[in-house]
């Protein structure tokens, strides 16, 4: 089983400023990720798939890097509406592994 | 638009089993797989399985092989999550989510979109 590690837990950010998630793979997942966006109480919203490519509707200061083991989301300029869980998630074998979670905090 | 709506909140004893459902709208029912994720209070998403909506076809997470069982009916577009001989630690939410891949060749891609959810608490 591949395992997504994600840093850090929590990132305390202020409005405004930029984030940067991390997320490792055990074993390569070539491009093969994705990120998701978790608010309370709702379901998980696909932001990037394909390690870099925006999902529709999704705004352009989200972006995404990385291909092998290590993956980047940034988020170029904090929005209130963005303090919220990102999960990164590996569809490289037949099995959707995620990672534990980076919930961004405001400061 | 694309939708999928899910069943409403349970309460299981241990032991007991539980079917969550999920209607899909929008699009072709049998040309994407769907997949079962789920979140215990406060933690992390878990991927549980995908059916072939089509086929029928199933592949479980060795952690819930034995437990779990997927199903489709394709009169109504629904599919369908059963877990059974719960426990305490199978509360959580379960949601459902369509597959990105409508080639159906790749069998596990991203998911888009979700449910909404389904809270099952098990409790004595």
């Amino acid at each position: 089983e591949i395992v997504m590690t994600q840093s850090p837990a929590t990132l305390s950010v202020s409005p405004g400023e930029r984030a940067t998630l991390s997320c490792r793979a055990s074993q390569s997942v070539s491009s093969n990720l994705a990120w998701y966006q978790q608010k309370p109480g709702q379901a998980p919203r696909l932001l990037i798939y394909g390690a870099s490519t925006r999902a529709t509707g999704i705004p352009a200061r989200f972006s995404g890097s990385g291909s092998g083991t290590e993956f980047t989301l940034t988020i170029s300029s904090l929005q209130s509406e963005d303090f919220a869980v990102y999960y990164c998630q590996q569809y490289n074998n037949w099995q959707g592994t995620f990672g534990q979670g980076t919930k961004v905090e405001i400061k | 638009q694309v939708q999928l709506v899910q069943s409403g909140a349970e309460v299981k004893k241990p032991g007991a089993s539980v079917k969550v459902s999920c209607k899909a709208s929008g699009y072709t029912f049998t040309g994407y797989y769907m997949h079962w994720v789920r979140q215990a209070p406060g933690q992390g998403l878990e991927w549980m399985g995908w059916i072939n909506p089509n086929s029928g076809g199933t592949n479980y997470a060795q952690k819930f092989q034995g437990r779990v069982t997927m199903t489709r009916d394709t009169s109504i577009s629904t599919a369908y999550m059963e877990l059974s001989r719960l426990r305490s630690d199978d509360t959580a939410v379960y949601y459902c989510a369509r597959d990105a891949d409508n080639t159906m060749i790749v069998v596990v891609n991203w998911f888009d979109p979700w449910g909404q959810g389904t809270l099952v608490t098990v409790s004595s």
